[in-house]
């Protein structure tokens, strides 16, 4: 079983967009609409942002935003904050035999 | 509000098993799938096992040998139970309630941390 593959480390900022991607196969990314992003903040909980590939849990700003083409999906963050820095972590649904799968993180910076 | 709070030993010998408990308030374990989840210090987030309000379980492959979870509604609590442990166990162990049709968390505890050390 094989995470979900994130680039380690993205930055931007404060004011631009990033974009942090997450690939997988077509069994898991690539063939459910059930891709999920959490944010981590050191020593605290995961923190829901983004489910079903494109929908913002209430309280969410919009200016996250998710997408998928193909095995990869994408969570975008646009006009950066200083409290975005933090860890960003994709999921998805891989059938009912291998259920969840987790990516590496990416650990997000605001410069 | 649904709230979470994992507790169990934070200490566990090698070959002995883990056991840990999450308390649900706010809400009942009578709905929902309930899930543990786990990330090891440094390193990403691995699920572990489901547990669902009519008993439907499922576990990650990886782990589906030495793991065991359960519900106790009386206490609107679930459980976690890792046998055989070695030092590659040791993490920072999660509860969370998950969506299960749509396959994400939505509300998470703490986590507590998990050592395996004789």
């Amino acid at each position: 079983q094989s995470a979900l593959t994130q680039p380690p480390s993205a930055s931007g900022s404060p004011g631009q967009s990033v974009t942090i991607s997450c690939t997988g196969t077509s069994s898991d990314v690539g063939g459910h609409n059930y891709v999920s992003w959490y944010q981590q903040y050191p020593g605290k909980a995961p923190k829901l942002m983004i489910y079903d590939v494109i929908k913002r849990p209430s309280g969410v700003p919009d200016r996250f935003s998710g997408s998928k083409s193909g095995n990869t999906a994408s969570l975008t963050v646009s006009g950066l904050q200083a409290e975005d820095e933090a860890d960003y972590y994709c999921s998805s649904y891989a059938g009912s035999n291998n259920w969840g799968l987790f990516g590496g993180g990416t650990k997000l910076t605001v410069l | 509000q649904v709230q979470l709070q994992e507790s169990g030993p934070g200490l566990v010998k090698p070959s002995e098993t883990l056991s840990l408990t999450c308390t649900v308030s706010g809400g009942s374990i009578n709905s929902y799938c309930w899930s543990w989840i786990r990330q090891p210090p440094g390193k990403g987030l691995e699920w572990i096992a489901y547990i669902c309000y009519n008993g439907d379980t499922n576990y990650n492959p990886s782990l589906k040998s030495r793991v065991t979870i359960s519900k106790d509604t009386s206490k609107n609590q679930f459980s976690l139970n890792l046998s055989s442990v070695t030092a590659a166990d040791t993490a920072v162990y999660s509860c969370a309630r998950l969506v299960s049709g749509a396959a994400h968390f939505d509300y998470w505890g703490q986590g507590t941390l998990v050592t395996v050390s004789s």
